[in-house]
C-alpha cells in the first residue's frame, strides 16, 4: 500500500525557513516524479513545485519561485520542501503526492507564518 | 498558464439525485485532467483521472468524460457521504492549475 507522510510543518515568523519532509514506502519511489501542493485555510488547491524522478526537472509556482527549493533523496525514499522567506501567505497544509496523483497523497502538514 | 474554471460553485442536492459538473480549461489539455473529491480536515481523493478513469476503489457511481478543454463529473445517485468539494486539476503543463472547486450541499 502506497503511503506518504509528511512532516516538518509548524509556526515560523514572516522572514523564517522551514524544511517538510515526505516520507514515502509502498511503491517504488525512485520511478515516480513527486509533486507538492498546498492548501490556505479556507481556499483551494494551489500546486507548489515537482521534481522528476531522478531530479532531472524541477518546476515551481510562480508564488515561490526563488524563496521555495525541493529535492529528493531517493535512497532514503524521501521528498523535500526547504521553504525560505517564508511569508503570512504562506500559510496553508502542504501535502506531498506522486505523479501521476492518482498513485498516492500524503496526509499534510500545517505551516503556519505569523508573528 | 492554463486556467481551469469550474461550475457551478456551490449546488445544493438530494440523496439519490444525478449530479452533473462542469470544469472548462482555458486551453486544450486533451485528456490530462483529474478529478479530486475533498471532505474537511482531510486529504484531497482522487476519483477520476486521465479525464474518464476510474480510481481503483472508487465507487462506480463516479464517472467522468471529456477532452480538449470541457469535461465533467457525474455521480449518477448521490449518496450522504458525497458531500464535500469536488475539484479538477490539468496535469498536461505545468503550472498544474485547479479549478476554484465546486461544494456540495444537501
Amino acid at each position: 500500500e502506497v503511503h506518504l507522510v509528511e512532516s516538518g510543518g509548524g509556526l515560523v515568523k514572516p522572514g523564517g525557513s522551514l524544511r517538510l519532509s515526505c516520507a514515502a514506502s509502498g511503491f517504488t519511489f525512485s520511478t515516480y516524479s513527486m509533486i507538492w501542493v498546498r492548501q490556505a485555510p479556507g481556499k483551494g488547491l494551489e500546486w507548489v513545485s515537482s521534481i522528476g524522478y531522478n531530479s532531472g526537472y524541477i518546476y515551481y509556482a510562480d508564488s515561490v519561485k526563488g524563496r521555495f527549493t525541493v529535492s529528493r533523496d531517493n535512497g532514503k525514499n524521501s521528498l523535500y520542501l526547504q521553504m525560505d522567506s517564508l511569508r503570512a501567505e504562506d500559510t496553508a497544509v502542504y501535502y506531498c503526492a506522486t505523479l501521476p496523483t492518482q498513485v498516492g497523497w500524503g496526509q499534510g502538514t500545517l505551516v503556519t507564518v505569523s508573528s | 498558464d492554463i486556467q481551469m474554471t469550474q461550475s457551478p460553485s456551490s449546488l445544493s442536492a438530494s440523496v439519490g439525485d444525478r449530479v452533473t459538473f462542469t470544469c472548462r480549461a482555458s486551453q486544450n489539455i486533451t485528456t490530462f485532467l483529474n478529478w479530486y473529491q475533498q471532505k474537511p480536515g482531510k486529504a484531497p481523493k482522487v476519483l477520476i483521472f486521465a479525464a474518464s478513469s476510474l480510481q481503483s476503489g472508487v465507487s462506480s457511481r463516479f464517472s467522468g468524460s471529456g477532452s480538449g478543454t470541457d469535461f465533467t463529473l457525474t455521480i449518477s445517485s448521490l449518496q450522504p457521504e458525497d458531500f464535500a468539494i469536488y475539484y479538477c486539476q490539468q496535469s498536461y503543463r505545468t503550472p498544474y492549475t485547479f479549478g476554484q472547486g465546486t461544494k456540495v450541499e444537501i
